[in-house]
């Protein structure tokens, strides 16, 4: 079946550690999305990439990195000047990049600190 | 400045009531697009339903059906005889045509009583 995997589902992170979370789709999609979900605050975007080896910067990208060599995968990287990571993450993607295209979802990724 | 508000934080009803789901949104574009997604416990976001400005006749499809109405900037959706599967986070989103981003509302939760 065709779909957004994320992995893993819950991770930890210690103080002062980088950590990556996996994105892969296999619905053909040029475009992927992260956003962050925190309680009562609805979704986020930290960063999209419209086509392979592009991304930009969304409304938070402060403390996140991203990478977009394959056209299939797209992890985020939560850095350590990200001082709040406690969330829900999701990835998203998109047939193209555009407003009137629906978003496809992963099941997310909670992240806590240790 | 674009926005979307869903008033309503949470929401209870026993099985088989009827449950209408507001939201109200703010663009002055008149070419934009709104979109109903519904996030059950499990973590990822179903895309349920886009409306582009153009197109105010309601729809259903099953149990669901969306009012679009441009004169109070409302998409309102109703579940009818609704039931304990529905239980589930919803969020209305918002987007416009120039613009690759989705801004999501901060999403109602709805609680099916069985």
């Amino acid at each position: 079946d065709g779909g957004i995997t994320q992995s893993p589902k819950y991770l930890f992170r210690k103080e002062g550690q980088n950590v990556t979370l996996s994105c892969e789709q296999n619905l053909n999609h040029d475009a992927m999305y992260w956003y962050r979900q925190d309680p009562g605050q609805g979704l986020r975007l930290i960063y999209y990439s419209q086509i392979v080896n592009d991304f930009q910067k969304g409304d938070i990208a402060e403390g996140y990195s991203v990478s977009r060599e394959k056209k299939e995968s797209f992890p985020l990287t939560v850095t350590s000047a990200q001082k709040n990571p406690t969330a829900f993450y999701l990835c998203a993607s998109s047939i193209i990049m555009g407003g009137y295209q629906p978003q496809h979802f992963g099941d997310g990724t909670r992240l806590s600190i240790l | 400045a674009q926005k979307v508000t869903q008033a309503q934080t949470e929401i209870s009803v026993v099985e088989k009531e009827d449950v209408t789901l507001d939201c109200v949104y703010e663009t002055r574009d008149t070419t934009y697009y709104l979109f109903w997604y519904k996030q059950p416990p499990s973590g990822e976001l179903v895309f349920l339903i886009r409306r582009n400005s153009f197109d105010e006749q309601n729809e259903i499809s099953g149990r669901y059906s969306w009012n679009f109405q441009k004169s109070t900037s409302s998409f309102n959706f109703t579940i009818t005889a609704s039931q304990v599967v529905d239980s589930a986070v919803y969020f209305c989103a918002l987007s416009m045509n120039r613009d690759d981003k989705i801004i999501f509302g901060k999403g109602t939760r709805l609680h099916i009583l069985p």
